[in-house]
Parts: structure tokens; sequence; C-alpha cells
């Protein structure tokens, strides 16, 4: 069965570095997300991507956050310079339109531990 | 601001027996919902969905019932099993491009 997949499962940081995060979605699917979950807290919305460009963003994803899906496969999150407060799971989810309609059930994959020290 | 809550954030029930998941939201305009399901260390993983059009949608052992008068939904397991145990979520399609708005999860343990 197609799965998303991401890599790595565990990234440790120095504040102020740039990290990022790789993902690659279901090959068939169109739209791409990713999340966050801070310990303890619920999953938020970071950036949806469609089409090459993004499609919406949260307040959450400033200016040093930026997405790219640079060969076709991989779709990456990147951020520039990691703060204590973006130490967070990270999760990649990918889905395909349903129907003519623009819901989508999204995949999720396995998250990315981001801790930054 | 939270626009889909769970106000249960456990709940514990015998193996064998229904288990109910609750969830409201603010927003009367969202129109297609998701229940997700999380074991530690995993991504969310799909479960079922219902749109705004339908007030009840089953697969399997699980079923989900939508009050749109009420802004509730309520996720259905039945008959509960151990490997049910999990961290359940709720999330409602928050914009066009589908971005969901989660729910903060309601920890299930069916216990054998």
């Amino acid at each position: 069965e197609p799965e998303v997949t991401q890599t790595p499962s565990h990234q440790v940081t120095q504040m102020g570095q740039e990290v990022i995060l790789r993902c690659v979605p279901i090959s068939n699917h169109l739209y791409f997300y990713w999340y966050r979950q801070i310990l303890g807290q619920k999953v938020e919305f970071l950036v949806s991507f469609y089409n090459n460009e993004i499609s919406e963003k949260s307040e959450i994803f400033d200016d040093q956050f930026s997405v790219e899906r640079p060969d076709g496969s991989n779709f990456t999150l990147k951020i520039r310079s990691t703060k204590l407060e973006d130490s967070a799971m990270y999760f990649c989810a990918s889905g395909s339109r349903i129907g003519s309609g623009l819901y989508n059930e999204q995949f999720f994959g396995p998250g990315t531990r981001l801790t930054v020290l | 601001d939270q626009q889909v809550k769970q106000n249960s954030p456990s709940l514990s029930v015998q193996e064998g027996r229904i288990s109910i998941l609750n969830c409201d939201y603010t927003n009367s305009m969202f129109d297609y919902f998701l229940w997700y399901k999380k074991y530690p260390a995993e991504g969310p993983t799909f479960l079922i969905s219902i749109s705004s059009i339908k007030d009840k949608n089953e697969d399997g052992r699980f079923t989900v019932f939508l009050n749109k008068s009420a802004k509730h939904l309520s996720l259905h397991i039945v008959p509960s099993q151990p490997g049910d145990s999990a961290v359940y979520f709720c999330a409602a399609n928050g914009g066009s491009q589908g971005n969901l708005i989660f729910g903060k999860g309601t920890k299930l343990s069916v216990k054998p």
C-alpha cells in the first residue's frame, strides 16, 4: 500500500541553524501539506502546496519557513534559522481530490521530530 | 480560538463494547469532517470522513454521525478492540485547499 515517507525521523539542531525536512508523498497525489504538533498540543496546519506553489499558509508559516518540490517527488520544508519554539513533530501529508470536490482524505507520514537546542 | 473541540481528553472502554468519541465545531462553514487515529511515534492515520450533506457514514466497525444543527459529530466504534487503543483526532476541512483543523484529540483505551 502506498505511503508517505519522511526523513529524518529525528533531527537535533542548534538554535539559529537551518534545517530541511524531507517528505516523499504518495505518487499520484496532487496536494501536499505540512503540519506540526508541539508536544502535548494539537496538530496545526502550516502550509499547503498545489501545482508547484503555495496555495495556503497559516500564521505560523512566517518568513523563516519555505517549501519546495525540487524534483517532482520530494517535498521539503526548510526552516532558515531555527528557534527553540520550533521544536515539534513535523508531519507531511498528501491527498488527491475526491470526485468533483476539493475535499480530500489526507495521508500522513510518520513525522520528523525536530529538537532545537 | 478552538474551532474544533474534543472536550474529553480520555475515554476508557471494555473490549466488545461501543466507544463513542465526540467532537464539536464552531464554524458553520465547515462542510467536511474527518477522523484520524494516531499511535505514539506515528503519523495520524485516516479512519473515516463525512460530508455535511450526510448525517451518517459507516465503514465496518466505524460510524461517524453528523448533527449540523448542533455542530456536533461523533465516532462510534463497535465492537471496540484492544488494538483500537490510540489517540483519535477529529478534523474539519478548513480551507479551499483542504487544510485540516484538528481538535486536541481523545485518548481511547480499550481494556481486554
